[in-house]
C-alpha cells in the first residue's frame, strides 16, 4: 500500500515562509497528482491547491493565490507546498493527498500524515 | 465557489443506532460528492465517492445517496470505531474543491 510521508512540524514567525514536503513510498511519482489541504485547530478542511507531478501544472485556491506555491522535484520524487507571508491564522495541519478519479469523480483517496505548522512570534 | 452545508454540526448516538448526515450544495453538483471520515489526530479517510459508491475496504454499514444539491450519508448499526467527524466534499467545480464544515458524531 502506497504511503505519503510528509516532513516534520515547523514553527515560524509571522511574515516568514514555510515549505512542506510530501513523498510517496515506492517508485511511482510522475503518474500522481497531489492536492494540499489544511486544517486549523478545531476547524474543517480547506483546499489550497493541486499539482500534476507529471507535467508540473498547478492550480490554486483564489484565497491563497499569490501566497502559495506548489512544486515538485521529479528526481527526488517529492512534492512541495510553500506558503509565504505567514500569519497566525495560518497555524494548521497541512496535508497532501493523492488525486484519484473514481467513476469519473475526483477524490482524495490517500493522505499524508499531516504536518503541523505553527505561526507564532 | 460552491458552498457545502452539512447538518447537523454534531450528533450523539449509541452503538447499534442508525444515523444520517445531510450535505447540501449551493448549486447542483450532479453526483460529484465524496464523504470522508476523520478521527482525532489522523488524516481524513475516503468513505464514499461519486455520492453512492463505497470505497474499497469500507464497511458496508456505510451508505451514501443523493444527487443534484442534496446528499446523505447513512451509517447502519453504529460501531464504536465510527465515532468520528464526517465531511462531505464537492469535486464538481474542479479544481476549486470545497468541503462541508463537518459533522462530529459522538457517543451518547
Amino acid at each position: 500500500q502506497v504511503q505519503f510521508v510528509q516532513s516534520g512540524a515547523e514553527v515560524k514567525k509571522p511574515g516568514a515562509s514555510v515549505k512542506v514536503s510530501c513523498k510517496p513510498s515506492g517508485n511511482t511519482f510522475i503518474s500522481y497528482a497531489f492536492h494540499w489541504v489544511r486544517q486549523a485547530p478545531g476547524q474543517g478542511l480547506e483546499w489550497l491547491g493541486w499539482i500534476n507531478a507529471g507535467n508540473g501544472n498547478t492550480r490554486y485556491s483564489q484565497k491563497f493565490q499569490g501566497r502559495v506555491a506548489i512544486t515538485r522535484d521529479t528526481s527526488a520524487r517529492t512534492a512541495y507546498m510553500e506558503l509565504s507571508g505567514l500569519r497566525s491564522e495560518d497555524t494548521a495541519v497541512y496535508y497532501c493527498a493523492r488525486d484519484q478519479r473514481l467513476r469519473g469523480v475526483i477524490t482524495f483517496d490517500l493522505w499524508g500524515q499531516g504536518t503541523l505548522v505553527t505561526v507564532s512570534s | 465557489d460552491i458552498q457545502m452545508t452539512q447538518s447537523p454540526s454534531s450528533l450523539s448516538a449509541s452503538v447499534g443506532d442508525r444515523v444520517t448526515i445531510t450535505c447540501r450544495a449551493s448549486q447542483s453538483i450532479s453526483n460529484y460528492l465524496n464523504w470522508y471520515q476523520q478521527k482525532p489526530g489522523k488524516a481524513p479517510n475516503l468513505l464514499i465517492y461519486a455520492a453512492s459508491n463505497l470505497q474499497s475496504g469500507v464497511p458496508s454499514r456505510f451508505s451514501g445517496s443523493g444527487s443534484g444539491t442534496d446528499f446523505t450519508l447513512t451509517i447502519y448499526s453504529l460501531q464504536p470505531e465510527d465515532f468520528a467527524t464526517y465531511y462531505c466534499q464537492q469535486s464538481y467545480n474542479a479544481p476549486m474543491y470545497t468541503f462541508g464544515q463537518g459533522t462530529k458524531l459522538d457517543i451518547k
